[in-house]
């Protein structure tokens, strides 16, 4: 079975300090692995993924993640925080060749950026 | 942009009664997902469907639940009698296809049971 785990509840910068929200997962075979976030009372958005190729991916409004298959993470970054960035983040994995195409989230992380 | 809307954004409803949360896909997508998020919980997949049936569904999926794509736009999720426990945000998500596209997911249904 395919699950993941963002071992922070809450992560706390300041604005204009870098960020890092971790993640991890555990799948059969290669993963599909996806962040999402969600602004309160909003469904989610995506912000990107990795599928195959370099292991830095590069999404939505100044974010990147690093895909680390020996150590099975896939950690979302950003190189400057804006208040703006609050918001709780989810990250997600999907196992094509055993599960289908559905996506399986971790518990999210909350993220508050502060002046 | 396209956007997958879902409708309405909030329904409360009493125990027992059946209950229809509807959603408008992205027009060119190909599969269709519900997933709820019980509140402080995390989201959870309900239900796949692709070329008119169910291409997989959770344990949660039971048989109090049903979809349909009954017009090729819409695409609906039944509860027949629900539950307290089936309280919870109810997302819409679509996909263009294949297994390294994106979901879209729609802005959610609050449901209410009481």
């Amino acid at each position: 079975a395919q699950s993941v785990a963002q071992p922070e509840d809450q992560v706390n910068v300041a604005e204009g300090n870098p960020l890092t929200v971790k993640c991890t997962y555990s799948v059969s075979g290669n993963p599909y692995l996806f962040w999402y976030v969600q602004y309160p009372n909003r469904g989610l958005q995506f912000l990107l993924k990795y599928i195959t190729g370099d292991n830095l991916v590069k999404g939505s409004y100044g974010f990147e993640a690093e895909f680390n298959k020996s150590q099975t993470s896939f950690h979302l970054k950003k190189p400057s925080a804006l208040v703006s960035d609050s918001a709780l983040y989810f990250c997600a994995v999907r196992a094509p060749l055993r599960g289908g195409n559905k996506l399986t989230f971790g518990t999210g992380t909350q993220l508050k950026v502060e002046l | 942009e396209p956007e997958v809307t879902q409708t309405p954004s909030h329904q409360v409803t009493q125990m027992g009664q059946e209950v229809i949360l509807r959603c408008v896909p992205i027009s060119n997508h190909l599969y269709f997902y519900w997933y709820r998020q019980i509140l402080g919980q995390k989201v959870e997949f309900l239900v796949s469907f692709y070329n008119n049936e169910i291409s997989e569904k959770s344990e949660i999926f039971d048989d109090q639940f049903s979809v349909e794509r009954p017009d090729g736009s819409n695409f609906t999720l039944k509860i027949r009698s629900t539950k307290l426990e089936d309280s919870a945000m109810y997302f819409c998500a679509s996909q263009t296809g294949g297994d390294f596209t994106e979901a879209f997911f729609g802005q959610g249904t609050r449901l209410t049971v009481v």
